[in-house]
């Protein structure tokens, strides 16, 4: 069935270095990957999406990279901050008019900044 | 232009007993989306609605039902409530219409409805 697969479940990194999670993800007709940051007791909120026909995206200190022959996709996120602190999602869909759209998600990763 | 809004914002229930949530989309919005959020875990797909009608449903059982009116708002029905039921249920939102363009495949959540099951 359809799965998405995150790594690692908990990542700590000092205030101002990198962060990476990575994903993969088993429907290759996914053509559509979000990432969502949770905050405690909210909701899910987009931070970044790419589509398959694109292979890197960045908005600021976020980036995200997608290898569709892999089904590999990761985020990158430089110069961490402490309110960087939250768990993020990866996600996986394939919207289209005529079809329905169900995101599948990944187990998450809490990321925690030390300063 | 209100977002994704869901009521209510808490429940407490007892074992088998039934619960009605709601969502009403984003405006301009035609397609709604439940999913089901244990303590520490991703959300998991439950159904979607759109032109009032179930058009795809995850691994949840029968107990879990729902419904979309005319103005695309929809209802989450449980029936026969079970300790492993308790959970945040979230609510989104988008628009079919807009596939194929910039924000065509976004879905927009609600803040969720926390359900617990005593």
């Amino acid at each position: 069935g359809e799965n998405v697969e995150q790594h690692p479940s908990t990542l700590s990194v000092q205030e101002g270095d990198s962060a990476v999670i990575k994903c993969t993800y088993s429907d290759s007709a996914s053509n559509y990957f979000p990432w969502y940051k949770q905050e405690l007791g909210k909701r899910p909120q987009l931070i970044i999406d790419i589509r398959s026909n694109v292979g890197e995206k960045k908005d600021q200190r976020i980036a995200v990279t997608l290898n569709k022959t892999a089904k590999h996709f990761s985020l990158h996120i430089t110069e961490t901050q402490p309110e960087d602190s939250a768990v993020y999602f990866c996600a996986a869909s394939r919207p289209g008019y005529s079809s329905a759209s169900k995101i599948i998600f990944g187990s998450g990763t809490r990321l925690s900044i030390r300063p | 232009d209100a977002g994704v809004t869901q009521s209510p914002t808490h429940l407490i229930k007892t074992r088998g007993q039934q619960v009605t949530l709601r969502c009403s989309p984003k405006s301009g919005h035609d397609t709604v989306s439940w999913y089901q959020q244990a303590l520490g875990q991703g959300p998991q797909f439950i159904f979607q609605y759109y032109e009032e009608e179930e058009r795809q449903r995850g691994n949840f059982p029968d107990r879990f039902s729902g419904h979309q009116f005319p103005n695309y708002s929809s209802e989450l029905n449980v029936n026969a409530l079970l300790l492993g039921d308790s959970a945040l249920y979230l609510c989104a939102s988008s628009d079919r219409g807009a596939v194929g363009l910039a924000l065509g495949y976004e879905q927009f959540f609600g803040p969720g409805t926390r359900l617990t099951v005593l």
